[in-house]
């Protein structure tokens, strides 16, 4: 079965300064990979996805992740990081399955990784 | 445009009562799923649905039922509550593979 682990539970940041948060995936095909970003009280929204082709990716926000198989590894950066980016981040990989001629895809969380950032 | 609607927001049930939480969205969207949050967990898959009639287990399924009569309902029951089900529950829903989970706003459900 697949798995997730981000190994950092809470981060720190100052405004300004780079982000980068970890993400490694355990899952026997090629991976569907998300990340996804919830601020308080509120559900979870997509901020990036990586499904084949390019290893970098671009999401919303400014935010970006690198796929490296090697390493089972999809990191998601920010060059500067606002005030506004303060919330939980969640790495998730898919697994598909067809259903009625369908592919739906079923997804696993990692712990997920709390971001503060300072003034 | 609505999306995924959840209630209720808040819920506190003593042990043993049941009830029903309710999932709803109006985007046409043939899966549907429920998550529970819990620290340090991130989210696990309760139960999900492709459809109308089809409903299968998640990962920790045991003390949840759902049915899905319709494409827009999915409500998640819990027929005994306990302690362990003190939680965020979250629904979700999406077109197919390709397209993003749409997260309802969750409803924080404690178990006394």
């Amino acid at each position: 079965a697949q798995s997730v682990t981000q190994p950092d539970i809470h981060i720190t940041v100052s405004e300004g300064a780079s982000l980068e948060l970890r993400c490694n995936y355990s899952y026997g095909a090629t991976p569907y990979l998300f990340w996804y970003v919830q601020s308080p009280g509120q559900g979870l929204q997509l901020l990036l996805k990586y499904f084949s082709g390019d290893t970098l990716v671009q999401g919303i926000k400014g935010f970006e992740a690198e796929f490296k198989r090697s390493q089972s590894s999809f990191n998601l950066r920010k060059p500067s990081v606002h005030w506004s980016d303060a919330a939980e981040y969640f790495c998730a990989v898919g697994d598909t399955f067809n259903a009625g001629g369908t592919s739906y895809g079923k997804l696993t969380f990692g712990q997920g990784t709390i971001l503060t950032v300072h003034p | 445009n609505a999306g995924v609607t959840q209630t209720p927001k808040f819920q506190v049930l003593k042990t043993g009562q049941s009830m029903t939480l309710q999932c709803a969205q109006d985007m046409n969207h043939e899966y549907m799923s429920w998550y529970r949050q819990d620290p340090g967990m991130g989210l696990r898959l309760i139960h999900y649905s492709v459809g109308a009639g089809i409903t299968d287990q998640g990962e920790v399924p045991n003390g949840y039922n759902v049915s899905r009569s319709t494409t827009e309902d999915f409500p998640l029951r819990l027929l005994s509550a306990a302690p362990s089900q003190t939680s965020v529950y979250f629904c979700a829903s999406s077109y197919d593979y390709n397209s993003p989970l749409h997260f309802g706003n969750g409803t924080r459900l404690t178990v006394t």
